[in-house]
């Protein structure tokens, strides 16, 4: 079984600031990790994958994320918030051992204020 | 390059009455998805398709029914539309194989109101 939790339902911050989206996971087998975004009446856009190459993954648009194994988590950072990056972003889980359907999280929303 | 398609864009219902949404898909992947997304619910997976000619059950099945029609398309039908299923619809394709995982691709969605 495997499970994605996303904290905060919605995260505010100041163009500049720091963002931080955080997620957490559960499989029972090395998982595959990713985050999409989604800006507003579009599909899901993929950020950024890890699939066990590298702990550190860098997307686009600026974002990272790394892997912390003995944290379960994949939390997705940028240094400096762009009023542009207001979307809402899924983190999503699925292993190559058991289900390859991605079980996604419920979103989180980043607002970006001026 | 059109990536995943979905038709139509928008629609509205009545009670009771069928529809068929429709997608394809230009990249050859072998998997495809269906989707319906509402809000604070994240994305549910209805129905998904791993390879031609064959069809499962997802998380939210009832009330759909699918086809893998070929390798490019895979349609959505509501025999009898419900005002709960007042949702977007999204379709996505990707490329799995033994070794890696790709990601999945997305089209833009179906926003379906049923009244």
């Amino acid at each position: 079984a495997q499970s994605v939790t996303q904290l905060g339902s919605h995260v505010s911050v100041s163009e500049g600031a720091l963002v931080l989206l955080r997620c957490n996971y559960s499989s029972s087998v090395p998982p595959y990790l990713f985050w999409y975004v989604q800006y507003p009446n579009q599909g899901l856009q993929l950020l950024l994958k890890y699939t066990s190459a590298a702990t550190l993954v860098k997307g686009i648009n600026g974002f990272e994320a790394e892997f912390k194994k003995s944290e379960t988590s994949f939390h997705l950072t940028k240094p400096s918030a762009h009023m542009s990056d207001a979307a809402e972003y899924f983190c999503a889980v699925s292993n190559a051992g058991g289900s390859y359907i991605p079980t996604f999280g419920r979103g989180t929303s980043l607002i970006v204020h001026p | 390059n059109a990536g995943v398609t979905q038709t139509p864009k928008f629609q509205v219902l009545k009670t009771g009455q069928s529809m068929t949404l429709q997608c394809a898909q230009d990249m050859n992947h072998n998997s495809m998805y269906w989707y319906r997304q509402d809000p604070g619910m994240g994305l549910r997976l209805i129905y998904y398709s791993a390879s031609e000619g064959t069809t499962d059950k997802g998380e939210v099945p009832n009330g759909y029914n699918v086809s893998r029609l070929n390798k490019r398309e895979f349609s959505l039908r509501l025999e009898s539309a419900a005002p709960s299923q007042t949702s977007v619809y999204f379709c996505a394709s990707s490329e799995v194989s033994g070794l890696s995982n790709q990601p999945q691709h997305f089209g833009d969605g179906t926003r379906l109101s049923i009244l």
